[in-house]
């Protein structure tokens, strides 16, 4: 009964392979967020569907392409990764896009990039 | 846009003293400021949050407090225990579709 659920939980690849990270929520909720945590912990967004549609998008490379196919699922793609992109990726959702509805987290996917 | 800053990075307390953590932030428009816990390795949750109509608020040995006119709000931890070891966030938005933005953390430590 896990709410938000991540795979993979560790995904170590090579510069310039492409890979994804999937998510799905059980919550019935309609809002999806992807955040990236670097190595400092900084928790930083970078986009939100709301009922599969994109309505935060924050200054991301375009190697980013996120993909929501219903509003349980959110999908990243990752292509030509980079050093710089090994981080913690989390994934969220929330009852709605209204920003005062708590946001619940997946367990995280630890990327590596060598 | 939003600019929060979080104070101290580290954090040590014996057992069943009192921790106190602070942000700031920059935009007059945010109000709603939750707070975030994270322990080592899992995921961040929510542990409490306030609004900007209200000065404080509790919830056991948690409380938050606000002040609008200096633009910061602070976690008060009271009686810390050593299952309150972990990464603490704050973070505020103006409300709507705005994106939470998160502090750098506070590694919180309480010593046994």
């Amino acid at each position: 009964d896990t709410a938000v659920s991540q795979t993979p939980k560790y995904l170590v690849t090579q510069m310039g392979n492409d890979k994804s990270i999937k998510c799905e929520q059980n919550l019935g909720h309609d809002t999806m967020y992807w955040y990236k945590q670097d190595s400092k912990k900084f928790l930083k967004i970078m986009f939100s569907y709301n009922n599969k549609e994109l309505i935060i998008n924050e200054t991301v490379p375009n190697r980013f392409s996120p993909k929501s196919p219903d509003k349980a699922h959110l999908n990243l793609h990752i292509n030509s990764l980079e050093l710089g992109d090994s981080a913690v990726y989390f994934c969220a959702s929330s009852q709605g896009p209204r920003i005062t509805y708590e946001q619940y987290f997946g367990p995280g996917t630890r990327l590596t990039v060598t | 846009g939003e600019n929060v800053e979080q104070h101290p990075s580290t954090l040590s307390v014996q057992e069943g003293d009192s921790a106190v953590i602070k942000c700031t932030y920059s935009d007059s428009a945010s109000n709603y400021f939750p707070w975030y816990k994270q322990e080592l390795g899992k995921r961040p949750q929510l542990i409490i949050d306030i609004r900007s109509n209200v000065g404080e608020k509790k919830d056991q040995r948690i409380a938050v407090t606000l002040n609008k006119t200096a633009k910061h709000f602070s976690l008060h931890i009271t009686e810390t225990q050593p299952e309150d070891s972990a990464v603490y966030f704050c973070a505020a938005s103006p409300s709507g579709n705005t994106p939470l933005v998160f502090g750098k953390g506070t590694r919180l430590s309480v010593i046994a």
